[in-house]
């Protein structure tokens, strides 16, 4: 089955800074999505970029998407101490709208 | 912006009751899905729900595990006979549409089961 793996799994950085983490996953995509989570709180939606997209911006927000890597990033620039929270990433595959989930990156901004 | 909803945020239960997690989707959204997340461990996908139906659902979803959407507006997750290991959080989502469609989580309700 797919699976969606996050490096690093965790990641702290000084406010101002860029936060990158990548994703892998290993079977046919139809989208790859990130979702943020807070502690305690549900999973928020951030972007989604399509099988045949490479890059998509939102914001401070970058995501690629190497399918033939099979590997996806978001970046995050000029980091906020806001943005203290879990990054998930998941697969929506070629069967329907079940989401893969990985293990997340809990990413720490220090003011 | 509108938001899925899920009562109650907890939940206590003793092993071997039956427990029932409630959902109100976003009123104009389609499909509806519920996960699960062990502490600790990666969100699970546990079943969608398209027209007053399963579309798909996981291994987890076994016997013990129902949903219903019992009206227009309410979408329930119910185990039958709860076990040790059914303690996680539960995830409400629901979607527009199938296909390129971003789902919209609520903030969860935590299962304990003693």
């Amino acid at each position: 089955s797919q699976q969606g793996e996050e490096d690093p799994q965790a990641l702290s950085i000084q406010e101002g800074e860029n936060a990158t983490m990548n994703c892998s996953y290993k079977t046919s995509i139809n989208n790859l999505q990130w979702y943020r989570q807070n502690s305690g709180r549900g999973l928020v939606h951030l972007i989604l970029i399509r099988s045949n997209e490479r890059e998509k911006h939102s914001g401070r927000l970058r995501v690629t998407l190497d399918t033939s890597k099979k590997s996806s990033s978001l970046l995050i620039t000029a980091s906020r101490a806001a943005d203290t929270a879990s990054y998930f990433c998941a697969t929506d595959g070629a069967a329907g709208n079940k989401l893969t989930f990985g293990g997340g990156t809990r990413v720490l901004v220090k003011p | 912006e509108p938001e899925v909803t899920q009562t109650p945020s907890h939940q206590v239960t003793q092993m071997g009751q039956e427990v029932i997690l409630r959902c109100v989707p976003i009123s104009n959204h389609l499909y509806f899905y519920w996960y699960r997340q062990i502490l600790g461990q990666k969100v699970e996908f546990l079943v969608s729900f398209y027209n007053n139906e399963i579309s798909e659902k996981s291994e987890i979803f076994d016997d013990q595990f129902s949903v219903e959407r019992p009206d227009g507006s309410n979408f329930t997750l119910k185990i039958r006979s709860t076990k040790l290991e059914d303690s996680a959080m539960y995830f409400c989502a629901s979607s527009p549409d199938r296909g390129d469609q971003p789902q919209h989580f609520g903030d969860g309700t935590r299962l304990s089961i003693l």
